[in-house]
Parts: C-alpha cells; structure tokens; sequence
C-alpha cells in the first residue's frame, strides 16, 4: 500500500459526459501528479500540483481540469469525454527525489 | 528532450533463473534519477529501484539490481532467483523538472514455473 487513496476505482460513463477523480496524496506530500495509462500512449504525464498551486503541465487536454484543496487532495475533472479518453488514471505523490508512490488508479471507460 | 527506451517488449524467464531488463535513456543532465517500476496484473504502479546518477555503486534491494552505465546511457534490471510473483509489466523512468517521470513504453516478463 503506497499510501496514496483514489477513488472511485472504476467509472463507466457515456460520450459526452463529465466525471472527476479524487486523490489523496501520502501524508505529509505535498506534491500531486496525475498521470493517464492508455494502450497506444502508455504513461503519460497530464499535471503536477504542489501545496495548492499548479507547478507543471505535461500533455493534458484542455477538457481535462485538475485542482489541490488545501487539505491537499486533488480532483482531476475530465469533460465532453470521448472514446479515447478511456484509460486508467493514477495519482502519485512524493517527496524529495525518492521517486512518485502511486496510487491505485481509476479505471474509466467511455462508452 | 528526455527519452527512455525499453527495447524489449516481452521476456520470460524460468523460475529460480535471473532475467535482465534493458533500458536506455536520453539526457543531456549530469546529475539525475532513475526508476524502475513494477505494474502487476492488478494495474497498481510499485516502485522496485531507485538509482540516482552520481552515485557510482549500482542500486541494489534484495533481489532487484540494476546496472547502471552513466556514460552508455544504460540502465538495467537485474532480477534473481525469480518468482512466480514477479511476472508484470516493468518500467523504467527518468525523473525530470522537479519529480516529474518520463516513462518507457514498458517490458512484460513472463515467469514460468
């Protein structure tokens, strides 16, 4: 157990649709990834919050929203969902340079 | 840009014998991490190794090795004595821009008994 929580663990929804993630990130990290697992694009990094604020941007969609709350979980929003936004979403936190601990992921499917 | 290339897609091993994991990568940076990561048939992401670039003596927890080649640009997996339990897919990452992971596109080991 990484320590990390996500929830729910799986989603089905329909085109068009919004949904959104929760994460908690370890105790005491303050640092929150999202990242996207889809077949053809394996791992891919979407954003980075730290204590609240936006620190990095990889390749996410403009549909895709994320924030922190200060009790440091976050909530990646995923909107005007398509078919190929179905994939397993993670959470990861860290500290320090000992690497990200992950969380469990979400599984979404569009249908 | 950073890049990490696993070239092999899949490898099977006996069980009890060892296996090695290819990876290489891309940098221009001198001082960096590296990872490997293990994604078992239940999805969950687990860390197994972590190497940081100026350290010459290569990373090591209990079964799990690496070989790590600064000036190649190299960064193996070594795994021992392997077990039925260590059948997954496993990848290797750079660590970049604060603790951002630039992964690769992963190598399934398959683990026969």
């Amino acid at each position: 157990d990484s320590g990390v929580t996500q929830t729910p663990k799986h989603l089905i929804t329909a085109t068009g649709q919004r949904v959104t993630l929760r994460c908690s990130p370890r105790s005491g990290d303050l640092s929150v990834y999202w990242y996207q697992q889809s077949l053809d694009q394996g791992l891919q990094f979407l954003i980075q919050y730290y204590n609240g604020e936006e620190r990095a941007k990889g390749n996410i969609l403009e549909r895709f929203s994320a924030q922190q709350f200060p009790d440091l979980h976050s909530e990646l929003n995923l909107s005007s969902l398509e078919l190929g936004d179905s994939a397993l979403y993670f959470c990861a936190s860290s500290v320090g340079s000992q690497g990200l601990f992950f969380g469990p992921g979400t599984r979404l499917t569009v249908l | 840009a950073q890049t990490v290339t696993q070239s092999q897609p899949e490898m099977s091993v006996q069980e009890a014998e060892t296996v090695t994991l290819s990876c290489t990568y891309d940098t221009s940076e001198s001082d960096y991490y590296l990872f490997w990561y293990k994604q078992p048939p239940s999805r969950q992401m687990i860390l197994v190794i972590r190497q940081e670039a100026y350290k010459q003596q290569n990373a090591t927890e209990n079964r799990f090795s690496v070989n790590f080649q600064k000036a190649a640009k190299s960064f193996s997996l070594k795994i021992s004595d392997s077990q039925l339990g260590d059948a997954a897919m496993y990848f290797c990452a750079y660590k970049i821009d604060g603790n951002k992971l630039v992964f690769g596109a992963g190598t399934i080991l398959r683990v026969k008994s």
